[in-house]
């Protein structure tokens, strides 16, 4: 079993839908959660931390869910410009104890 | 801040060439990671320094070489170049290891 686990996609959604993305994890040990947004031939980029509690940042809602080792996205009002890939990312208590990336998931929003 | 950066940004490197990819952060960061990207797939770590003087090998080390002589620097070593190594490659910095990392705009290297 891949330690971090995405749906590879694509999602293909009109402009203006909601889609979610879920990513499973293999640590129950883990404690920091993040999801970072990929463009086309880009570095990644931090879109957003995941806390316990759950945490939105405008039309981008993320949870966390302990007790079956998931996080989620919510991308609401979708927008041309949200197209990229999506990547899950875990601290796994390995040496350094350091982030994990899962193989991401492609959103593409069409007009 | 200008945050982490790569030279060069593109390179094409002949069967059997050598070349130093370099990386640099000025966030007095501890953490630098090298990652590689092939086309379409997932990020694999390389190497890895928790600090000045310490390297370790991430999941694909075999070919490349480290340093890590300041907090600042964290260049890539490439030896003997394969086809195999052509590739995206990203550095990458934390302040801690279980700390959101940030990106350099990355090095595309071909290897022919």
């Amino acid at each position: 079993r891949k330690e971090v686990e995405q749906d590879p996609g694509p999602f293909n959604v009109p402009e203006g839908a909601t889609v979610a993305f879920n990513c499973t994890y293999s640590n129950s040990a883990s404690q920091s959660f993040f999801w970072y947004r990929q463009d086309c031939r880009k570095e990644p980029k931090l879109l957003m931390s995941v806390y316990s509690s759950g945490n939105e940042d405008g039309r981008f809602t993320a949870q966390l869910n302990r007790a079956s080792q998931y996080i989620s996205l919510l991308i609401r009002d979708s927008k041309l410009s949200d197209s990229a890939t999506y990547l899950c990312v875990v601290n796994f208590n390995n040496a350094g104890n350091m982030l994990t990336f899962g193989g991401g998931t492609r959103l593409m929003v069409k007009p | 801040n200008a945050g982490v950066t790569q030279t060069p940004k593109f390179r094409i490197l002949k069967i059997g060439q050598s070349m130093t990819l370099q990386c640099a952060q000025d966030m007095n960061h501890n953490y630098m990671y090298w990652y590689r990207q092939d086309p379409g797939m997932g990020l694999k770590l390389i190497y890895y320094s928790v600090g000045a003087g310490i390297t370790d090998k991430g999941e694909v080390p075999n070919g490349y070489n480290v340093s890590r002589s300041t907090t600042e620097d964290f260049p890539l070593r490439l030896e003997l170049a394969a086809p195999s190594q052509t590739s995206v490659y990203f550095c990458a910095s934390s302040y801690y290891g279980h700390y959101e990392q940030y990106f350099g705009p990355g090095t595309r290297l071909t290897v022919t």
